[in-house]
């Protein structure tokens, strides 16, 4: 079956950086394009990133702008946020999550999440 | 970009009602819109996409409906398992954007 699991997370402190991973399997990881979506404590869902089935292509949240970057190694299967500058309202659970296929931006497998802290 | 806001944030409803919740963009975005349901403590999961579209695998007391601006997800029947909270996404266009959550609590 189809199954995304992200590792990576922990506690930073601000200005300091982390790299989040994806690990897929069951589909062909190349063929789609990728999402990263963050929920801050008790808050709801938040767009962070989007990234094309070959990396050529990103986009991401003003909010993230900048500092954070999404980049895939198709070779491994594995989708990667690195997040630079950190700051204490990056404090989430960041989901990795597939897109359903083709243009669309539906998200219809998602990861079970790993925790960012930044705190000092 | 677009604004997706949802209606109510909150509902407290007993097993076998009918619940609806509503969903409205800050400009017409077709039919690009899905919904998920979150569990306390889990990943979303997709419930409903272009609208009206039922995933595989979602319980057919799940239905979605609207076009334009204005949308719904209706539950025909809520069973013990629909307890959760519910976000909407527009699919238009990028950023993409999430509606608030509305939760469904037991009366």
């Amino acid at each position: 079956q189809m199954q995304l699991v992200e590792s990576g997370g922990g506690v930073a402190q601000p200005g300091r950086s982390l790299r989040l991973s994806c690990a897929a399997s069951g589909f062909i990881f190349s063929s789609y394009g990728m999402y990263w979506v963050r929920q801050a404590p008790g808050k709801g869902l938040e767009w962070v990133a989007l990234i094309s089935y070959d990396g050529s292509t990103t986009y991401y949240a003003d909010s993230v702008k900048g500092r954070f970057s999404s980049s895939r190694d198709n070779s491994k299967n594995t989708l990667f946020l690195q997040m630079n500058s950190l700051r204490a309202e990056d404090t989430a659970v960041y989901y990795c999550a597939k897109s359903w296929g083709g243009n669309s931006y539906v998200m219809d497998v998602w990861g079970q999440g790993t925790t960012v802290t930044v705190s000092s | 970009d677009i604004q997706m806001t949802q209606s109510p944030s909150s509902l407290s409803a007993v097993v076998e009602d009918r619940v609806t919740i509503a969903c409205r963009a800050s400009r017409s975005i077709k039919s690009y819109l899905s919904w998920y349901q979150q569990k306390p403590g889990k990943a979303p999961q997709l419930l409903i996409y272009a609208a009206s579209s039922l995933q595989t695998g979602v319980p057919s007391r799940f239905s979605g409906s609207g076009s334009g601006t204005d949308f719904t997800l209706t539950i025909s029947s809520l069973q013990p398992e629909d307890f959760a909270t519910y976000y909407c996404q527009q699919t238009y266009s990028t950023p993409l954007t999430f509606g608030g959550g509305t939760k469904v609590e037991i009366k």
